[in-house]
């Protein structure tokens, strides 16, 4: 069984809809909890931590359930520069251990 | 916030030579760097955990031998595919960490391609 496991979409989504989607993880005593983005053919950038009592940034909402043990992405009003792969990212001793990401497109 | 680079970018190379990937932290030091390998459309996977002045630990699986990892410094880390083969050719991509900073934030290189031929 794979340590993080997303559904890989692509989630195809007009401009303004909302996204969402989940990440689950199989190691219980995990610690702590992040969404990054991968643009095509680059290095991952932190999008946010995931906190257990569920974190929003601007349009973003994360929400972390440790009982199921998974954690979700939501993506209000999309815009065009949405348009990325969606990592869930699972830190347990200060390793990082990835999913292989879900895929949003956003058009127009 | 903190940036790491990395070089060479990409890099093409004849199967069976050598190729060198140095990856710097350019605003803090870096005691941790963790090198990971990314083949298309696949998560990244953690090769190596690179501290400065001991030896890196590899993840099971990775090779020691074939890829030298050495962290001479607190803002250097390198990583060297040793007689690569096409099979390597993947996207490798580090990353630095400082636990003075927190050290669960992992501030990723912009990663180099390496195509094996």
């Amino acid at each position: 069984r794979k340590e993080v496991e997303q559904d890989p979409g692509p989630f195809n989504v007009p401009e303004g809809a909302t996204v969402a989607f989940n990440c689950t993880y199989s190691n219980s005593a995990s610690q702590s909890f992040f969404w990054y983005r991968q643009d095509c053919r680059k290095e991952p950038k932190l999008l946010m931590s995931v906190y257990s009592s569920g974190n929003e940034d601007g349009r973003f909402t994360a929400q972390l359930n440790r009982a199921s043990q998974y954690i979700s992405l939501l993506i209000r009003d999309s815009k065009l520069s949405d348009s990325a792969t969606y990592l869930c990212v699972v830190n347990d001793d200060y390793k990082l251990s990835f999913g292989a990401g879900t895929t949003v497109t956003v058009r127009a | 916030g903190a940036v790491v680079s990395q070089h060479p970018s990409r890099v093409i190379c004849k199967s069976g030579t050598s190729v060198k990937i140095e990856c710097r932290s350019l605003d803090f030091q870096a005691t941790t760097m963790f090198w990971y390998r990314q083949f298309p459309k696949k998560s990244l996977m953690l090769m190596a955990t690179s501290n400065e002045g001991s030896k890196a630990t590899y993840e099971q699986g990775v090779e020691k031998d074939k890829f030298l990892i050495n962290h001479a410094s607190l803002t250097l880390s390198t990583l060297t595919v040793t007689s690569a083969h096409p099979e390597d050719s993947s996207f490798y991509i580090c990353s630095a960490s400082n636990p003075q900073r927190g050290g669960e934030t992992q501030y990723f290189g912009p990663g180099t391609r390496l195509l094996v031929l």
